[in-house]
Order: C-alpha cells, then structure tokens, then sequence
C-alpha cells in the first residue's frame, strides 16, 4: 500500500525554467510532509516542509504548495539550475518519526 | 547543522558472510534510528527501528535474524546483515532522531553493499 505516491519517475526541464515536482498522499491523519533532495550513492538531504495548517512554504527557490482536499502536494523550483539535478522524494512521518516516502522523481536540469 | 556518519560507505562481501554497517550521530544524541534500504530506482524503505537501550523494532518483512540491529549507545547504532546473499546488495542508509524528536531526519550516506 503506497500511502505517498510519486506517480512521475523523472522530469527534464531547461537551465531558468520552473521545475514541478508532485506528490499524492492516500492517508489523511499526515498532517506534516517533507521534501528530500538525494544524488546517488549518497543520502537524502532535508529542503523543505510544510504542516497541514498552510498551503504553502516558500524557502529561496523552493516552494511546497499544498491541497489537503485533494491531497496532494507539489515541490516548486524557480529558476531550476543544473545543480538541482538530483532525485527528489517527499516523505510523510508516521507515528514515532518513521518517514514514509514516495518512489522518488528524477530531475534533470539541462544547461 | 546535524551530522549522521555512516561506515562504510561501500562493502564487497562473500556470499555466506557478514557485514556491519555503523550509524553514528556526530553532533547530537540520537534517541531513536532508522535503517533504510533503497533498490536502484526505487524508493527508501524503512527496515527497523532501533531505539537506545532496547531491542529494535522491525517492519513487515524484514527478517529480523539476519538484519541485527544494535543500538548501544545515544550516538551509534549498528546493523549486521548475517549471511549475506546477493539478493541483499542494496543501499543502505541511517538516520537518526535528535532527543528532542524533531523532524527532518538526518540521514547518514549511505552504504553500498554488494554480495558476491
């Protein structure tokens, strides 16, 4: 049961245009999301977050956006760069701090 | 910021033998730490629990006599993939939650185990 869902596996966008990334979520007790930036062999790296009580965080280039109606959630780059190629997952807590992340989408940023 | 060390970063191994795989938390103590196993072109999956003190607490599926996890310490904890076969060529990474259990989590680099 894939309760976050990334349903695009990769993305290709051009050096200064915007990057959207998107997110489903299935159970609606999350009430808190996260979006991890990894390159290979390494691990994730925390960007940003949001709490169910906004629709939006803006963080420099990276903004989150979320719809709690229709759950769902999408990670903004603006302007994308080549060094914000990478894989991006975002990520629900569960009880006890345990994250629950979706299958992650590939982002090329081409110069 | 917070730093999660993980060792090794990459491991060879025979088939049959074992390996273990360090998590340290370099600047804060860690309550709690997770393992996570990732699959190329996969998602990280969650595999245990490990808490200070206590035995570790596994998600479905994941054999706990062959994923041994240690957590002796706020600042270190260990898993031990026993007899290890090539099926268990993965990545690995740590992460770890600071006592005052706030998210994010920190993860560790990771280890890329291959089984021969």
């Amino acid at each position: 049961d894939q309760q976050v869902k990334q349903n695009s596996p990769s993305l290709s966008v051009q050096e200064g245009r915007i990057s959207i990334l998107n997110c489903d979520y299935t159970n609606s007790m999350f009430d808190y999301f996260l979006w991890y930036k990894k390159y290979p062999a390494e691990g994730p790296t925390f960007l940003i977050s949001i709490s169910s009580i906004k629709d939006k965080n803006e963080d420099g280039r990276f903004t989150v956006f979320l719809n709690k109606s229709a759950k769902h959630l999408s990670l903004h780059i603006v302007p994308s760069q080549p060094g914000d190629s990478a894989v991006y997952f975002c990520a629900a807590p569960r009880w006890g701090g345990k994250l629950i992340f979706g299958q992650g989408t590939e982002l090329s940023v081409k110069p | 910021g917070a730093v999660v060390s993980q060792h090794p970063s990459r491991v060879i191994c025979k088939s049959g033998t074992s390996v273990k795989i360090e998590c340290r938390s370099l600047d804060f103590q860690a309550t709690t730490m997770f393992w996570y196993r990732q699959f190329p072109k996969q998602s990280l999956m969650l595999m245990a629990t490990s808490n200070e003190g206590s035995k570790a607490t596994y998600e479905q599926g994941v054999e706990k006599d062959k994923f041994l996890i240690n957590h002796a310490s706020l600042t270190l904890s260990t898993l031990t993939v026993t007899s290890a076969h090539p099926e268990d060529s993965s990545f690995y990474i740590c992460s770890a939650r600071a006592l005052t259990g706030a998210t994010p989590l920190h993860f560790g680099n990771g280890t890329r185990l291959t089984v021969t």
